[in-house]
């Protein structure tokens, strides 16, 4: 599975967007992106996935580059229920049991 | 709908004790997984299951035993708890990638906080 990297921490103004970045620049053509979030060691919860088309649900917004090396989380609007460790995680699709490896992931503080 | 529940929520243990930590989902997915997740750290890894009766090592599997009897049950053993065992303990079930298993992601349940002195 590709290597991801996200930066460690992000604030973010209450009712702003959130624009979380990640960085997996040998991301191979079948592996996909997904995002998940731990909100204050509670287990973590699934957000959205992509594969090359940028895709939108009632959580949040996921960008794609063209290239496919990197990606962004879009939170349109982010209020404190959004403080949590965000991660990253690209992976095949299937395989061997769906295991997800989790990195360090972003720490997103929103503040009022 | 539980989802996933994980029994105990909290557990002090005492060095070279033993104890499980139990794990139930009501969603009839065929994968489950723990993962242990150390002070400010992601998850890693500890075992996974496909199904009722297949169980594998993940990434740190050493000082844990697994068994998966039912598709409902994944409790995961530990034998002889040591200091580096200290850690908050999460099961995790999913449906396999055929049954849709992108779309829905993983569930996770609440997890198990465990102190080992």
């Amino acid at each position: 599975d590709a290597k991801t990297t996200q930066p460690p921490s992000m604030d973010c103004a209450e009712g702003r967007a959130a624009n979380l970045p990640c960085n997996h620049s040998t991301i191979s053509g079948n592996e996909y992106v997904y995002w998940y979030r731990q909100i204050h060691s509670q287990g973590p919860q699934y957000i959205i996935h992509g594969l090359k088309n940028n895709e939108t649900n009632e959580m949040a917004s996921l960008i794609i580059t063209e290239d496919r090396k990197s990606s962004t989380l879009i939170l349109p609007h982010a209020t404190l229920r959004d403080t949590a460790v965000y991660y990253c995680i690209v992976r095949v699709a299937g395989g061997a049991g769906n295991m997800l490896t989790f990195g360090g992931g972003t720490r997103l503080m929103v503040k009022p | 709908n539980a989802g996933v529940t994980q029994t105990p929520k909290f557990r002090i243990l005492k060095i070279g004790q033993s104890m499980t930590l139990q794990c139930t989902q009501d969603m009839n997915h065929n994968y489950m997984y723990w993962y242990r997740q150390d002070p400010g750290m992601g998850l890693k890894l500890i075992y996974y299951s496909v199904g009722a009766g297949i169980t594998d090592k993940g990434e740190v599997p050493n000082g844990y035993n697994v068994s998966r009897s039912t598709t409902e049950d994944f409790p995961l053993r530990l034998e002889l708890a040591a200091p580096s065992q200290t850690s908050v303990y999460f099961c995790a079930s999913s449906r396999p990638f055929a049954q849709g298993a992108i779309i829905y992601g993983y569930t996770f349940g609440s997890g198990t906080r465990l102190t080992v002195v």
